[in-house]
């Protein structure tokens, strides 16, 4: 089993739905949690932290749920420009620095 | 804002030959890593240094050194290229927090024939 594993997609929406992504981690001592965006041949870049009571950052939500070792994304009212890879990221306890990145799950957003 | 800095962008190489990878970073980050991404596999860390004058194994480690050679610069050297090494290269820095984000350089496209 992977230690975070995300469904690939990709997921084919279109502008204005609302899409979530799901991310499921194995390390139950896991302690941070972070979703990152990358666009097509470019570097990972921080969407968002994740943090055990939930939080929001305009259309984007994020959800810890510790018990099921699982973490989500909610994107509201998609736009062209969310079309990326989201990569849900996980920093083990042990160590602190070697965070391990799921594969991504690819979104397109279609007009 | 230069943020991370790597290259080269892009490289050929014959299966055997060596190359080095550098990268350096101007935010004053203690972390610098080194991972590899492939179709599929996400990334994968290779070698990360915590703070100058250390470094350690990630997860992929074989067919790979690394120098931390002071607190802005972090190399990673293929002292004998194989194929399996084709990959996308991405250097990353971080703080000293388990918490804290990691900054990306751009990438290197490296491809060993």
């Amino acid at each position: 089993r992977k230690e975070v594993e995300q469904d690939p997609g990709p997921f084919n929406v279109p502008e204005g739905a609302t899409v979530a992504f799901n991310c499921t981690y194995s390390n139950s001592a896991s302690q941070s949690f972070f979703w990152y965006r990358q666009d097509c041949r470019k570097e990972p870049k921080l969407l968002m932290s994740v943090y055990s009571s939930g939080n929001e950052d305009g259309r984007f939500t994020a959800q810890l749920n510790r018990a099921s070792q699982y973490i989500s994304l909610l994107i509201r009212d998609s736009k062209l420009s969310d079309s990326a890879t989201y990569l849900c990221v996980v920093n083990p306890n042990t160590g602190g620095f070697k965070t391990i990145f799921g594969a991504g799950t690819r979104l397109f957003v279609k007009a | 804002n230069a943020g991370v800095t790597q290259t080269p962008k892009f490289q050929v190489l014959k299966t055997g030959q060596s190359m080095t990878l550098q990268c350096a970073q101007d935010m004053n980050h203690n972390s610098m890593y080194w991972y590899r991404q492939d179709p599929g596999m996400g990334l994968r860390l290779i070698y990360y240094s915590a703070s100058e004058g250390t470094t350690d194994k990630g997860e992929v480690p074989n067919g790979y050194n690394v120098s931390r050679l002071n607190k802005r610069e972090f190399s990673l050297r293929l002292e004998s290229a194989a194929p399996s090494q084709t990959s996308v290269y991405f250097c990353a820095s971080g703080g000293t927090a388990t918490n804290e984000k990691l900054f990306f350089g751009s990438g290197t496209q490296l491809s060993v024939l």
